[in-house]
């Protein structure tokens, strides 16, 4: 069964350091998204993502966040310059109806 | 806000036993989804019902949808073991690209 893919499963980096999150999402899906746990509290929504361009962005995707298909089957999260806030799970989701598939998440540390 | 919240936040039951789920939520929907964690993994979709469902079936699981309460259970029948996680509700609104708010979560225990 075809399954979100993303790499790698754990990242640590410092502070003010650049991170790219990779992932792989379903191969005929048409919709893309980030989302973000930090530990112990909800799932939340940072960015989606379609026919090569955002849809959407939460506040939390500011100016240090961007995103990109480069290639047409990866799909990426770029942090410009990371915070120790920054530490938490990241998500890659993709549909092609309405249920969205996740991956199995980037723990991104941020020292 | 249209997130879901869900109750109980923690839940314990003996294996074989129902465990049953609620989510509420604030605003209208296009559908509610079912997830679960295995701690410190990834989520797994279990199960979706769109707005103009009351009910859904797949396995073992059992979802209901009340719009006019605004609420969602998520029935697991013949609890096992392996049902051990943190299950969530994610809503999500009409639109194309729609996000999917999620609930705190609700952490099942299965005690064999």
């Amino acid at each position: 069964e075809p399954e979100v893919t993303q790499t790698p499963s754990h990242q640590v980096t410092q502070m003010g350091q650049e991170v790219i999150l990779r992932c792989v999402p379903i191969s005929n899906h048409l919709y893309f998204y980030w989302y973000r746990q930090i530990l112990g509290q909800k799932v939340e929504f940072l960015v989606s993502f379609y026919n090569n361009e955002i849809s959407e962005k939460s506040e939390i995707f500011d100016d240090q966040f961007s995103v990109e298909r480069p290639d047409g089957s990866n799909f990426t999260l770029k942090i410009r310059s990371t915070k120790l806030e920054d530490s938490a799970m990241y998500f890659c989701a993709s549909r092609i109806l309405y249920e969205q598939y996740f991956g199995p998440g980037t723990r991104l540390t941020v020292t | 806000s249209q997130q879901g919240e869900e109750d109980p936040q923690a839940l314990s039951i003996q294996e074989g036993e129902n465990a049953t789920m609620n989510c509420s939520y604030k605003t209208s929907i296009n559908n509610l989804q079912w997830y679960r964690q295995n701690s410190g993994r990834g989520l797994v979709h279990l199960i979706l019902i769109r707005s103009n469902e009351r009910e859904k079936h797949s396995g073992r699981l059992r979802v209901t949808l009340d719009t006019s309460k605004k609420s969602s259970s998520l029935l697991i029948t013949a609890s096992r073991a392996a049902d051990t996680a943190s299950y969530f509700c994610a809503t999500s609104y009409t639109g194309a690209n729609s996000k999917l708010t999620f609930g705190k979560g609700i952490t099942l225990s299965v005690r064999p």
